[in-house]
């Protein structure tokens, strides 16, 4: 059973480009979640999406966008970077069900991205 | 709102002696808490977690930790350190909505090192 996949896991880009990082959830799961994690830092929530839809966003700005496919998977893209958006990008998966609290989060190695 | 407070930013201990991290947090409704653990160059693993069941938890490799609502705090706690507990810990705070799970809280995280 694999578990949560980002790709790729590392990227180097520079100041104005666009990037977008992509996740793949635990087989199962149909929630996927966007955390920051700058150096030194704990992870910060970007947002979340559940059936292809933005569900909850932190405050983060309309650079910061995602979508999510039928099958779950999730793409995270950032238009016009800044130095500060070097960071680890990681993605948590879970599951979503009516009446039942499953709230855990599973998460994915992370993709290193370098802006210059 | 919510927010989580590490009380310490490294924790130094032998290898045998006890490991105490200690965490405080702060909610408006009653809260589901975690502990995950991040390995360099490695992803988010979650320790244990806590969601208004029994006040003590225990997780992963011996470690265990005491909601105490009086006192908001969560700590972490493990009889005795071995070499590979040496990681970086993170206290979490998460809620549920519509029976998901929200965005995650994070601490910034405490640095245990193990000395030899």
């Amino acid at each position: 059973d694999a578990g949560v996949t980002q790709s790729p896991t590392h990227l180097i880009k520079t100041r104005g480009q666009q990037v977008t990082l992509r996740c793949s959830p635990k087989s199962g799961h149909d929630t996927v979640s966007w955390y920051q994690q700058a150096l030194g830092q704990g992870p910060q929530f970007i947002f979340q999406y559940y059936e292809e839809e933005e569900r909850q966003r932190g405050n983060f700005p309309d650079r910061f966008s995602g979508h999510q496919f039928p099958n779950y998977s999730s793409e995270l893209n950032v238009n016009a970077l800044l130095l500060g958006d070097s960071a680890l990008y990681l993605c948590a998966s879970s599951l979503r069900m009516t009446g039942i609290a499953k709230n855990i989060q599973y998460f994915g190695a992370g993709t290193r991205l370098s802006v210059l | 709102a919510q927010s989580v407070t590490q009380l310490d930013s490294h924790v130094s201990v032998s290898e045998g002696t006890p490991v105490l991290l200690r965490c405080n947090y702060s909610s408006s409704y009653s809260p589901s808490l975690f502990w995950y653990v991040q390995h360099p160059n490695k992803g988010l693993q979650l320790l244990l977690k806590y969601t208004s069941a029994a006040t003590l938890v225990k997780g992963i490799n011996g470690f265990e930790a005491e909601f105490k609502k009086s006192e908001t705090s969560f700590h972490l706690t493990k009889p005795s350190a071995h070499m590979s507990d040496a990681a970086e810990y993170f206290c979490v705070v998460g809620y549920t909505s519509g029976g998901g799970a929200d965005g995650l809280t994070f601490g910034k995280g405490t640095h245990l090192i193990i000395q030899p």
